[in-house]
């Protein structure tokens, strides 16, 4: 069975800092995809970035980029120049490219500190 | 908005009553999925539907259960309702399967007292 695992219940840093998110997952599978997703106060869950296994290049957008590790199983998420906006609870997630559900992590919960 | 709609909000109820939630998937997509989140279990996938037909079953307890109507629309059925099951049930739906990801509604919290 797959799991999504994050090793970070909590953490702070300073607004306009940079912090990194890790995430670790388990699976026999080599063709998957990787997800973050975001989930401020009002509870929307919201995609912040997805990673396809098969491509090497880690995945961008905008403040937002992942460091995908396919032998190490690792998936991270880093957030250049913190804004308070980004205060949020943040869920890794996996899929197999032939399964329809995706697999969520415990979740981090981020707080920016002003 | 999300483009997924889900209703009720809020919901409190009473141990042993069923209730209803309800989910209408973004405008195009035919897979409607529950996941419930509870405080210490993070997001748990309960079950899949695809234009209509169940396609995949999670951790969803028996007094559950789900349907997916011909105009898309979901409805997830919570009978026996115990203090345990007070949690945020979110929807969510994609054309087909997983591979971009989900859109999410903005969950149901139910409240069981």
């Amino acid at each position: 069975a797959q799991t999504v695992t994050q090793s970070q219940p909590e953490m702070s840093v300073q607004e306009a800092e940079t912090v990194t998110l890790s995430c670790t997952y388990d699976t026999s599978e080599s063709n998957y995809y990787l997800f973050w997703y975001k989930q401020p106060p009002s509870r929307q869950m919201i995609l912040v970035i997805r990673q396809e296994a098969y491509k090497q290049q880690n995945a961008t957008e905008n403040r937002f980029s992942v460091n995908f590790q396919k032998a190490a199983k690792s998936f991270s998420l880093k957030i250049s120049d913190s804004q308070l906006g980004d205060t949020a609870m943040y869920f890794c997630a996996f899929t197999l490219v032939w399964d329809d559900k995706i697999i969520f992590g415990k979740g981090t919960r981020l707080h920016i500190l002003p | 908005d999300s483009g997924v709609t889900q209703t009720p909000k809020h919901l409190i109820t009473a141990t042993g009553q069923r209730v209803t939630l309800r989910c209408s998937p973004r405008s195009g997509d035919l897979s409607v999925y529950w996941y419930q989140q509870s405080l210490d279990q993070g997001l748990q996938f309960l079950i899949h539907y695809y234009n209509g037909e169940e396609r995949a079953k999670g951790n969803i307890l028996e007094r559950f259960s789900a349907q997916q109507f011909p105009d898309l629309h979901s409805e997830l059925n919570l009978s026996s309702l115990e203090l345990g099951d007070s949690a945020l049930y979110f929807c969510a739906s994609s054309a087909a399967g997983g591979d971009y990801g989900y859109t999410f509604g903005s969950g149901t919290r139910l409240t069981v007292v």
